[in-house]
């Protein structure tokens, strides 16, 4: 696609509850980053996945946190049994590996109550 | 471990005042990437530049010119004649390694108003 989409823009769910957040990278962009906004924060890193190597998974912050990516393009980031501290904006990026400008979507605002 | 240290955390100015943006970095690597990404209230990052460690030329482009300098470890981003628009959260980010494509390190922010 022309741009990194992500999906859905906007998550409410209860405390406890699972939750899967969509990202399409830019088609043949090679790398894909999870990064987390919590509000008023900056970004912080959570998993990077660079073609068929294993991911680096340094920044998830618990063993809730999980992330795949299927056939070197879509990637779902999932979090189990959700806290309220988990509320934050999930931002994903693309790049077509090499130190070039990194492509992020829109986001997806989780909302935990 | 990388860093990115960006001291103002809150900057305001008068429309077409002229600011600078401050980026200070921490890394070992001796090839290593810098960028800038601009945040309007809107919400996506929109990248601005890259410069890589190997070259210590300023850019400038239209109003904006960055500054970089390996001797203080410091990126730091100028808006000339600022404009309402400009108005946005910016980060400053650093990427480290031969490979280039790792993960981006992003200082804290600087959030920019631009009063009318």
């Amino acid at each position: 696609g022309a741009g990194v989409s992500q999906s859905p823009s906007n998550k409410v769910t209860e405390k406890g509850k699972d939750v899967e957040l969509r990202c399409d990278p830019i088609s043949g962009h090679t790398a894909l980053y999870w990064y987390r906004q919590s509000l008023g924060q900056g970004l912080e890193f959570l998993i990077y996945f660079q073609g068929n190597s294993a991911p680096d998974k340094s920044g998830l912050p618990s063993d809730r946190f999980s992330a795949e990516r299927t056939g070197g393009s879509v990637s779902t980031l999932t979090i189990q049994r959700t806290q309220q501290e988990d509320s934050a904006v999930y931002l994903c990026a693309s790049s077509q590996g090499g130190p070039y400008g990194y492509t992020f979507g829109s986001g997806t605002r989780l909302t935990v109550v | 471990a990388q860093k990115v240290t960006q001291a103002q955390t809150e900057i305001s100015v008068v429309e077409k005042e002229d600011v600078t943006l401050d980026c200070v970095y921490e890394t070992r690597d001796t090839t290593y990437y810098l960028f800038w990404y601009k945040q309007p209230p809107s919400g996506e990052l929109v990248f601005l530049i890259r410069r890589n460690s190997f070259d210590e030329q300023n850019e400038i482009s239209g109003r904006y010119s960055w500054n970089f300098q390996k001797s203080t470890s410091s990126f730091n981003f100028t808006i000339t004649a600022s404009q309402v628009v400009d108005s946005a959260v910016y980060f400053c980010a650093l990427s480290g390694g031969i490979q280039g494509a790792q993960k981006l390190v992003f200082g804290q922010g600087t959030r920019l108003t631009i009063n009318p």
